[in-house]
């Protein structure tokens, strides 16, 4: 059961900020938001994650909205070498569940 | 500090062969994830241990296959016998499940493997 959807794919001008978008209506309470992605024949890697306030780290930003409906990731300034697979996931923080990842946003940054 | 550590990157086999995988997880982790990424499937989880302990394997395709982890320090995913449409990357993750992990989970490389 895919809990977020999100875009199947972006384009980004490099320099730009690159906002991916995601929907995650039925996120639970004790939910988090984490964003991972996959550059092309490597392992996905961890970005971020936040429950319900914004968090920044030295890779992107995270924007939660209040009702905690949706999300978006932002990079402030995309370099080419973000060009990857996006994925925005839902679980509890530290929970012992699985993470299910779905199709994801496939970020294009063009020259 | 080391990473998730898979081998082998690359397997080419026939069908009908043997296949394990195997993965060393980060030191300290205590929950360990098999993944299996395909063009048309996508990222999909086969089985994730905590504690050594398998934990849910819904996601294993059948009963070719099989995971093992004998202790915190390594895992193994066998395919027997191996058929064509099993040709995937096979990635394993790790993480720090509990009060003191955030859930952020760790992958290896991946183990490509070619079923002909």
């Amino acid at each position: 059961d895919a809990k977020t959807t999100q875009p199947t794919s972006m384009d980004c001008a490099e320099g730009r900020a690159a906002n991916l978008p995601c929907n995650h209506s039925t996120i639970s309470g004790n939910e988090y938001v984490y964003w991972y992605r996959q550059i092309h024949s490597q392992g996905p890697q961890y970005i971020i994650h936040g429950l319900k306030n914004n968090e920044t780290n030295e890779m992107a930003s995270l924007i939660i909205t209040e009702d905690r409906k949706s999300s978006t990731l932002i990079l402030p300034h995309a370099t080419l070498r973000d060009t990857a697979v996006y994925y925005c996931i839902v679980r509890v923080e530290g929970g012992a569940n699985n993470l299910f990842f779905g199709t994801g946003t496939r970020l294009t940054v063009i020259p | 500090d080391a990473g998730v550590i898979q081998s082998p990157r690359h397997e080419v086999t026939e069908m009908g062969q043997e296949v394990t995988l195997r993965c060393k997880p980060i030191s300290g982790h205590n929950s360990l994830f098999w993944y299996r990424q395909t063009m048309m499937r996508g990222l999909e989880l086969l089985i994730y241990f905590n504690n050594n302990v398998p934990i849910d394997d819904s996601g294993m395709p059948e009963d070719r296959f099989s995971a093992k982890m004998p202790n915190a320090s390594f895992s193994t995913l066998k395919i027997q016998p191996s058929e064509p449409r099993d040709s995937a990357v096979y990635f394993c993750a790790s993480s720090l499940w509990g009060a003191r992990g955030t859930g952020e989970l760790f992958f290896g490389e991946g183990s490509r493997l070619t079923v002909l």
